[in-house]
């Protein structure tokens, strides 16, 4: 079976600027997580959709959003990009509690 | 206060050789405890789930301390491909892990 994935694997954006980044989960999980992680730093919770409902959500500007589709795929948004989003931008998909497997990340530079 | 703390490193050691580092967390209503494995630039994957009693996973040895809200990771005979970062991980309910910052352990010949 295919782990998680996540599309693209790596972007670069200008200030201002508007990003999509696309998870697919595990088949049969239906919970998908959002992280992000800063250069030294563990990652961040921004997100949990589950069942196409957001579940929880993390310290983060209204400038980042996600939703969930039938499918269990998953997109997070961040309008207005500051040159601090730069990071690596983990997906995490679940079916039981505890046990998260996370996508190869999108690595996001803002210039 | 961070939720889940630990020692940065880096821990350089030699092939063969035991090392042992911890984290502590904040919140006292933690559930579950893990250890999480992140090589250079790649995604965090699941080491071993650490319960109160204490667990083994081969050379990998996990003990949580709940009074003390203290988590600790042994690895016996270090191997060169045990160089990675890891990540000691709390989940509180259930949605939402929470992450230390990363312990980096070298593993030298």
């Amino acid at each position: 079976d295919a782990g998680v994935t996540q599309s693209p694997t790596h972007l670069i954006k200008t200030r201002g600027q508007h990003v999509t980044l696309r998870c697919s989960p595990i088949s049969g999980h239906k919970s998908v997580s959002w992280y992000q992680q800063v250069l030294g730093q563990g990652p961040q919770f921004i997100f949990q959709y589950y069942e196409k409902e957001e579940r929880g959500r993390g310290n983060f500007p209204d400038r980042f959003s996600a939703r969930q589709f039938p499918n269990y795929s998953s997109e997070l948004n961040v309008n207005a990009l500051l040159l601090g989003d730069s990071a690596l931008y983990l997906c995490a998909s679940s079916f039981e509690s505890g046990r998260f497997f996370f996508g190869p990340g999108t690595r996001l530079t803002v210039l | 206060r961070k939720e889940v703390e630990q020692d940065p490193g880096p821990f350089n050691v030699p092939e063969g050789a035991t090392v042992a580092f911890n984290c502590t967390y904040s919140n006292s209503a933690s559930q579950s405890f893990f250890w999480y494995r992140q090589d250079c630039r790649k995604e965090p994957k699941l080491l071993m789930s650490v319960y109160s009693s204490g667990n083994e996973d081969g050379r990998f040895t996990a003990q949580l301390n709940r009074a003390s809200q203290y988590i600790s990771l042994l690895i016996r005979d270090s191997k060169l491909s045990d160089s990675a970062t890891y990540l000691c991980v709390v989940n509180r309910d259930d949605y939402k892990l929470s992450f230390g910052a990363g312990t980096t352990v070298t593993v030298r010949a």
